[in-house]
């Protein structure tokens, strides 16, 4: 069975201090990993997938298969990274399977 | 391109009536499917269909009814609201990818609908 886990319901950091959003994931395949963002009062928007390996906003993500990881990562936080964040898993032929979610909160 | 349009933003019910969250998306994306946003489940999924007339139960289907008589709408319909209903729901589009019974992984998700049912 697809898995997601996010350990962490609320991330609190300091404004300039570094994240870590943490994402485990259970598939026995080669999975897509995704992380989506919520901002407040916005719709759920996607801020990246690991097949891209860009960076946005600031963010990055490795995958790592070892350790079935896909932990979202910035050097430095902005108060406007404040948000509701979802680590996802898509196996091709079952829709896609969300974290339960973590919420970020950075402290001015 | 308005992308995926959900009404009503809001709704309130009471217990035993019944409604309909409507759902539109003008992306001609064949997978469409509803999500249940709670405080600490995370997005939970309700129904999905991959194209019209075509559609299946996700992880959290009772309760809840849709259909897909075109590509551009799937209606999720509640027939006896219960209290355990009160939520956020989404609903969100995407290509069809892979053997052509799920998304691609890339969402693109409505604004959300507040439901509360007393």
């Amino acid at each position: 069975a697809q898995r997601v886990t996010q350990p962490e319901k609320l991330l609190s950091v300091f404004k300039g201090a570094p994240v870590e959003l943490k994402c485990n994931y259970s598939y026995s395949g080669s999975p897509e990993l995704f992380w989506y963002v919520q901002y407040s009062r916005q719709r759920l928007q996607l801020l990246l997938r690991h097949i891209s390996r860009e960076s946005i906003k600031g963010f990055t993500a490795d995958l790592n298969k070892g350790e079935t990881s896909f932990h979202l990562k910035k050097p430095f936080a902005q108060e406007e990274d404040s948000a509701m964040y979802y680590c996802a898993l898509y196996s091709g032929n079952t829709p896609l399977v969300f974290g339960k979610g973590t919420r970020l909160s950075v402290i001015a | 391109n308005a992308g995926v349009t959900q009404t009503p933003k809001f709704q309130v019910l009471k217990t035993g009536q019944s409604m309909t969250l409507q759902c539109a998306q003008d992306m001609n994306h064949e997978y469409m499917s509803w999500y249940r946003q709670d405080p600490g489940m995370g997005l939970r999924l309700i129904h999905y269909s991959v194209g019209a007339g075509i559609t299946d139960q996700g992880e959290v289907p009772n309760g809840y009814n849709v259909s897909r008589s075109t590509t551009e709408d799937f209606p999720l319909r509640l027939l006896s609201a219960a209290p355990s209903q009160t939520s956020v729901y989404f609903c969100a589009s995407s290509y069809s990818g892979g053997r052509g019974w799920s998304d691609t992984g890339e969402l693109f998700f409505g604004e959300g609908s507040r439901l509360t049912v007393l």
